[in-house]
C-alpha cells in the first residue's frame, strides 16, 4: 500500500520567515494530494490540494509544488504568521478517494513573534 | 450549511469497559462518513467508512465496532476497551462520491486506564 513520509516532525521559524514542509510517497499511481491544517484541539480542516495534472498550486501566502518523477510534495508559507501555527498533514490518494487517502505523520509549525 | 458534532471531547475509562462515541452531520444528506484514529506523532488512520444506513465498513481489524442507524449518524463502539484503543478519535464527512474534502469533526480524546 501507499507510504507518505513527512519531514520535519517540528518546525519553528521567525514571523514572516517562510515555511516549507515536505512528503514523499511511494505508489506512482497516488494522483491527488491534500494538506490539512490541524490547530490545537480541532480537526483537521483542508487548506490547499493538487492533482498531479499539475506541477504548482498557490492560495495566497499558501502553495504546492508536485514532483511526479521524484515523488514529493512540498508545502509553502510565505510571511508566516502566529496564526498558523499548527499541525500540518499531508496526504496522497488515488483519485481522491478517503478509502485510500494515507495521510502523512505530520509537522508542528511554530511561528514565534 | 454544514456542520458536524462529535461528542464527548474528552473521556477517561478503565479498561475493559465500554465505548460509545458519537457524530452527527448535519445540513446535507447521504454523506459519506469516516471515523479516524489519530495517535500521537503519527497520522490519522482510517478506522471505518460508511456510504449509506447500515453501510460499514472496517479498515483495520481492531476492537472496534462502528454503526450507523441514521443518515447522519455514525456511532463508534466497544465492549471492552483496551489500554491500545486510547487516542484521538475524529469523525469526517464528504458529500456524494468518495472523493473531494474531508470535513473533520473537533475529535474526541479517550484515556483508557
Amino acid at each position: 500500500g501507499e507510504n507518505v513520509e513527512q519531514h520535519p516532525s517540528t518546525l519553528s521559524v521567525q514571523e514572516g520567515d517562510s515555511a516549507v514542509i515536505k512528503c514523499t510517497y511511494s505508489d506512482s499511481a497516488s494522483n491527488y494530494f491534500p494538506w490539512y491544517k490541524q490547530e490545537l484541539g480541532k480537526g483537521p480542516q483542508l487548506i490547499i490540494d493538487i492533482r498531479s495534472n499539475v506541477g504548482e498550486k498557490k492560495d495566497q501566502r499558501i502553495a504546492v509544488t508536485l514532483n511526479k518523477t521524484a515523488k514529493h510534495f512540498s508545502l509553502h508559507i510565505t510571511e508566516t504568521q502566529p496564526e498558523d501555527s499548527a499541525v500540518y498533514f499531508c496526504a496522497a490518494s488515488i483519485g481522491g478517494s478517503a478509502r485510500q487517502l494515507t495521510f502523512g505523520s505530520g509537522t508542528q509549525l511554530t511561528v514565534l513573534p | 450549511s454544514q456542520t458536524i458534532h462529535q461528542w464527548p471531547a474528552t473521556l477517561v475509562q478503565p479498561v475493559g469497559s465500554p465505548l460509545s462515541l458519537e457524530c452527527t452531520v448535519e445540513g446535507t444528506s447521504n454523506p459519506n462518513l469516516y471515523w479516524y484514529r489519530q495517535a500521537a506523532g503519527r497520522g490519522l488512520q482510517l478506522l471505518f467508512y460508511s456510504i449509506g444506513i447500515d453501510q460499514i465498513s472496517s479498515e483495520v481489524p481492531q476492537n472496534l465496532s462502528a454503526s450507523r442507524p441514521q443518515d447522519r449518524q455514525f456511532i463508534l463502539s466497544s465492549k471492552k476497551l483496551l489500554l491500545s484503543d486510547s487516542g484521538f478519535y475524529l469523525c469526517a464527512w464528504r458529500r456524494g462520491r468518495d472523493t473531494g474534502e474531508l470535513f473533520f469533526g473537533e475529535g474526541s480524546r479517550l484515556t483508557v486506564l
